[in-house]
């Protein structure tokens, strides 16, 4: 098993940039996504393959990885974005999420 | 529209069963790997196991390996989990997931979770 390390919270003010890292020993070899989840609501995919928007995800969402380090970072951010965002990484044995990182914007 | 939904969730007894089911439209089910989350309240999310679209694939997560039976019926666009020996710590709400591509192997490496069913809350206490 292996472990993907994410901040438990971060704040920006609107407007700014939130940047979330997610770190792990496996991220050099496998693609990353990202979920974000609103209070009292199932989780929504933001990112997968490293970078790929799906459908209906604002253009501000953008996601990297470099090395053992993936990012998930929201250009402009905005009240609506106040969620957890939770990194995942399926390989080398199973799905791994990231602990999740609590987003406040205000 | 994909569209999942869960039932079956509810209070059992330590060592109980459950029976979960997930009803799937607004996709072709049948060429899909499907997948179950739970989120332990308060907590993140931990992936449980996966069934690949023809259920030659199966994956179960460490900690429940031993006490689940996943299975898929593709005629009736459904999901199902069947937990055995339940514990207190399997109190959680549980996801059913479609992923991004099919599960063709012993690995499923790469892939994601796409969309998300609303889940449906499991409850395990005496």
């Amino acid at each position: 098993s292996y472990a993907l390390t994410q901040p438990p919270s971060l704040s920006v003010s609107p407007g700014q940039t939130a940047s979330i890292p997610c770190s792990g020993e496996t991220l050099g070899d496998f693609s990353s996504s990202w979920y974000q989840q609103r209070p009292g609501q199932s989780p929504v995919l933001v990112i997968f393959q490293d970078n790929k928007r799906p459908s209906g995800v604002p253009e501000r969402f953008s996601g990297s990885r470099s090395g053992n380090i993936a990012a998930l970072t929201i250009s402009g951010a905005q009240a609506t974005d106040d969620a957890v965002y939770y990194c995942q990484v399926w390989g080398p044995y199973s799905p791994v999420f990231g602990g999740g990182t609590t987003l406040t914007v205000l | 529209e994909v569209q999942l939904v869960e039932s079956g969730g509810g209070l059992v007894k330590p060592g109980g069963s459950l029976r979960l089911s997930c009803e799937a439209s607004g996709f072709t089910f049948r060429t899909h790997t499907m997948s179950w989350v739970r989120q332990a309240p308060g907590k993140g999310l931990e992936w449980i196991s996966s069934i690949s679209s023809s259920s030659t694939y199966t994956y179960r997560g460490a900690s429940v390996t031993g006490r689940l039976t996943l299975a898929r019926d593709n005629a009736k666009n459904s999901l199902y989990l069947q937990m055995d020996r339940l514990r207190v710590e399997d109190t959680a709400i549980y996801y059913c997931t479609r992923s991004g591509f099919d599960c063709t192997s012993t690995k499923c490496d790469n892939n994601w979770f796409e969309s998300w069913g609303q889940g449906t809350l499991v409850t395990v206490s005496s």
